[in-house]
């Protein structure tokens, strides 16, 4: 199958700074991007679409400007979670859905704490 | 807006013995896709099967199978010869990719 990057799998960042999470398609071109937020014990929580070349749908309750999503190229996108808390701290996951608009590949997911 | 829901938080089942996760769906869509993911401890999310709603037959991918019942709205996976291996939370999700609260599985031994 497909396979996704996702960069780093752990970070630790001091509280008010910004931390860039990476998500690459290795081998296909993936127009969309998903991000999620994963409590522990509990589901996937998606927290927006994006489609290369466009701003990326937030759902709601998300902070679009906390939460900083780009989808600049075909194979990468990027969450960055600016001005970071404690409560930011949690474990996030990317998915790129292939080309035949079938299935989407998941990335490792980034475990991120906030001190 | 496409819901999906899964009323079983645990399952339980015994080596070799079958077991199904339910879930049901709302779409208003006519033609989508509904998959099953499995996530074991490492955490990393994987297919299990997908199923296409204008296929009446339903996905099998070796021992996991589907029960899709379109009109109804409903889409459960059955496992046959469960093994240890088969131990992780599933979720079940339409091509929007929401997923639903999932269903932790436990094979005993």
């Amino acid at each position: 199958g497909a396979v996704v990057s996702q960069h780093p799998s752990r970070v630790i960042c001091k509280s008010g700074t910004s931390v860039k999470i990476e998500c690459r398609s290795l081998d296909f071109q993936a127009t969309t991007m998903f991000w999620y937020r994963q409590f522990p014990k509990q589901s996937l929580m998606l927290m927006a679409t994006s489609n290369e070349g466009s701003k990326a749908t937030y759902e709601q309750g998300v902070e679009k400007d906390k939460f900083l999503i780009n989808h600049a190229s075909l194979t990468l996108s990027t969450l960055t979670v600016t001005s970071a808390h404690p409560e930011d701290s949690s474990f996030y996951i990317c998915s790129a859905r292939d080309p035949e608009n079938t299935e989407a590949f998941f990335g490792q997911g980034t475990r991120l704490t906030v001190v | 807006a496409q819901t999906v829901t899964q009323s079983q938080p645990e399952m339980s089942v015994q080596e070799a013995e079958t077991v199904t996760l339910s879930c049901t769906y709302d779409t208003s869509e006519s033609d989508y896709y509904l998959f099953w993911y499995k996530q074991p401890p490492s955490r990393q999310m994987i297919l299990v099967i997908r199923q296409e709603a204008y296929k009446q037959q339903n996905a099998t991918e070796n021992r996991f199978s589907v029960n899709f019942q379109k009109a109804a709205k409903s889409f459960s996976l059955k496992i046959s010869d469960s093994q240890l291996g088969d131990a992780a939370m599933y979720f079940c999700a339409l091509n929007d990719m929401r997923f639903g609260a999932g269903t932790r599985l436990t094979v005993k031994p």
